[in-house]
């Protein structure tokens, strides 16, 4: 079990530009979100999705979109890149919604934008 | 409406003595509480969680929290630091009637020889 996997580990962008990060699990989980941590906050959520083809907003979707195929992959699209995007972003999952369900995170993605 | 306040956003004690976190939190719904910890440039792992058994729960590497709902509380503790204990924990509480995860602030742990 590779647990949640998240790709680039770094990036860095310029304004105005576009990107993927990628997300993967191979826990047959059915809860994916994405989060992004900014010190001082600890970590807010960003988007959600509680199956294939099911996804919602959490508390900072703006800038963000995601969509969910597979169950394995819950890709996060930045549309156009701001300054104040630049941040540690986190993928994690649960086995589903309930709130007892522990979440288990991926290493993260440090983002700068330029 | 939820909220988490972890207390202090930072803690320091020597190797071998009591640590404490604190964690306040605030719920319309009866909660699940998660304590997290985050080694510099890792991802975040599970210590502990409370989802209403019992209110003593015990953790790895030797932590536990005592959930106490007449004081919204949901503290962090373990009788003796160890150096590997350095990191940041976060508090985390999810309420039972929708899955809206709120992560407190975090409080670093430094740990003195």
């Amino acid at each position: 079990n590779a647990g949640v996997t998240q790709t680039p580990k770094f990036q860095v962008l310029k304004t105005g530009q576009s990107m993927t990060l990628q997300c993967a699990q191979d826990m047959n989980h059915e809860y994916m979100s994405w989060y992004r941590q900014d010190p001082g906050m600890g970590l807010r959520l960003i988007h959600y999705s509680v199956g294939a083809g099911i996804t919602d907003q959490g508390e900072v979707p703006n800038g963000y979109n995601v969509s969910r195929s597979t169950t394995e992959d819950f890709p996060l699209r930045l549309l156009s890149a701001a300054p104040s995007q630049t941040s540690v972003y986190f993928c994690a999952s649960s086995y589903s919604q309930l709130s007892t369900d522990t979440q288990y995170f991926g290493p993260g993605t440090r983002l700068t934008v330029l | 409406a939820q909220s988490v306040t972890q207390l202090d956003s930072h803690v320091s004690v020597s190797e071998g003595t009591p640590v404490l976190l604190r964690c306040n939190y605030s719920s319309s719904y009866s909660p699940s509480l998660f304590w997290y910890v985050q080694h510099p440039n890792k991802g975040l792992q599970l210590l502990l969680k409370y989802t209403s058994a019992a209110t003593l729960v015990k953790g790895i590497n030797g932590f536990e929290a005592e959930f106490k709902k007449s004081e919204t509380s949901f503290h962090l503790t373990k009788p003796s630091a160890h150096m590997s204990d350095a990191a940041e924990y976060f508090c985390v509480v999810i309420n039972t009637g929708g899955f809206k995860t709120i992560f407190g602030a975090g409080t670093r742990l430094f740990v003195k020889a």
